[in-house]
């Protein structure tokens, strides 16, 4: 069974871009959840979506940040325009609609802005 | 809002032997999940334990296994017969009726031979 897949794996711009990174989550699960992992501030978590409907955005750092989810089996994390700063690990996770099930996590994508 | 602390930004031990790592909580919630994730230099973010809160009894996977104080809100991770294979950053988790992860800033643990 597939686990969640995130694409691209590497990517690396210009400041000023715009960027889009990709999610599939696991078949079957309600919940996606984006984060972003930096050496200075850990895991922190964006946004997260149920049956395709943002719940929560408030770890959204900037306006320059947005995310989707059209149908169940796709998400999207756009940054524009991108910055510096913004350089970081991008994590997407999905899960069950129980809260004692575990969030399975993607590969990532490393981001860098140069 | 939930904090979760790990207080030990590094850990060795020798291969073989037995490492316990810490991980602290604050939650005035009553039911809630915690976890630990390991994440190895290939990044991935893979699961290793989960314990239920209003479960006394504590979880065990393998050589893996938790000492989860409720009271104390501590929840400790203990690695048995460590492995090379188990060098990684280690990640404490919690999860409340949000669905929302909160984790800690991770254990870096390297297994020596």
């Amino acid at each position: 069974d597939a686990g969640v897949i995130q694409s691209p794996r590497h990517e690396v711009t210009e400041m000023g871009q715009e960027v889009t990174l990709r999610c599939k989550p696991i078949s079957g699960h309600d919940y996606l959840f984006w984060y972003r992992q930096t050496m200075m501030r850990g895991l922190e978590l964006l946004i997260y979506f149920n049956n395709n409907v943002p719940i929560d955005d408030s770890g959204m750092p900037e306006d320059r940040f947005s995310a989707k989810m059209p149908n169940a089996s796709f998400s999207t994390l756009k940054i524009q325009p991108s910055e510096p700063r913004d350089s970081a690990v991008y994590f997407c996770a999905s899960t069950m609609d129980r809260v004692n099930q575990p969030q399975h996590f993607g590969d990532g994508t490393r981001l860098s802005i140069l | 809002a939930q904090t979760v602390t790990q207080s030990q930004p590094e850990m060795s031990v020798q291969e073989a032997e037995t490492v316990t790592l810490s991980c602290t909580y604050d939650t005035s919630e009553n039911n809630y999940y915690l976890f630990w994730y390991k994440q190895p230099p290939s990044r991935q973010m893979i699961l290793v334990i989960r314990q239920e809160a209003y479960k006394q009894q504590n979880a065990t996977e393998n050589r893996f296994s938790v000492n989860f104080q409720k009271a104390a809100k501590s929840f400790s991770l203990k690695i048995s017969d460590s492995q090379l294979g188990d060098t990684a950053m280690y990640f404490c988790a919690f999860v409340g009726s949000n669905y929302k992860l909160t984790f800690g800033k991770g254990t870096l643990l390297t297994v020596n031979p």
